[in-house]
């Protein structure tokens, strides 16, 4: 099992649309949470991170996670298709080593 | 731009070859890190260089070796290549000798096709 699950998608979306991305995650020990996005041919950039449980915005991003149920979640409001891209979620444990961990990545495309 | 360069882009090699990437950090980046990306598994990480030491191993195999040299640059060594070790590999770079808050900066990496 992977400590970090994430539905590979693709993911088709309207314009205009709120998108939902999720992952799960197994490792408690993990403390923070990021998004990169990486759009084809490119290397990962981090989109937001946030630390324990809660939300995070930022403009029309909003990231969101529960450590009691191991779910960490991405929302876009009024996706563009320049959001079309692959978005990895990512999570750092605490203590120890502090390794990234990545899930798969969804490919979500958002058509105009 | 991230910053941080990577060569070659691409590089098409045959069975049991050897090749080499390279990896020059950002500016001030004293970590390097390795990763490897398949449409499979994802990206997984190989291997951690703070400062020219190795400072942690991951799914890195035996075939594969890496360093980094003074001037802060690293490259890694592929060797006896088979077919599976296809797969784009990223280094990524960051100030510290962890990452306290996960952000890595990813060059564009090089796209290895073994045939």
């Amino acid at each position: 099992q992977k400590e970090v699950e994430q539905d590979p998608g693709p993911l088709s979306v309207p314009e205009g649309a709120i998108v939902s991305l999720n992952c799960t995650y197994s490792n408690s020990a993990f403390q923070y949470f990021m998004w990169y996005r990486q759009y084809s041919r490119k290397g990962p950039e981090l989109l937001m991170y946030t630390y324990s449980s809660g939300n995070k915005e930022d403009g029309r991003f909003t990231a969101q996670v529960d450590k009691s149920s191991k779910y960490i979640s991405l929302f876009i409001r009024d996706s563009q298709p320049s959001d079309s891209a692959t978005y990895l979620c990512a999570a750092l444990n605490s203590g120890g080593y502090q390794k990234v961990t990545f899930g798969i990545g969804t490919k979500l495309q958002v058509i105009p | 731009d991230s910053g941080v360069t990577q060569t070659p882009k691409h590089l098409i090699t045959a069975t049991g070859q050897r090749v080499t990437l390279r990896c020059s950090p950002r500016s001030g980046d004293l970590s390097v890190y390795w990763y490897q990306q398949s449409l499979d598994q994802g990206l997984q990480f190989l291997i951690h260089y703070y400062n020219g030491e190795e400072r942690a191993k991951g799914n890195i195999l035996e075939r594969f070796s890496a360093q980094q040299f003074p001037d802060l640059h690293s490259e890694l060594n592929l060797s006896s290549l088979e077919l599976g070790d296809s797969a784009l590999y990223f280094c990524a770079s960051s100030v510290w000798q962890g990452t306290n808050t996960g952000e890595l900066f990813f060059g564009e990496g090089s796209r290895l096709t073994v045939l």
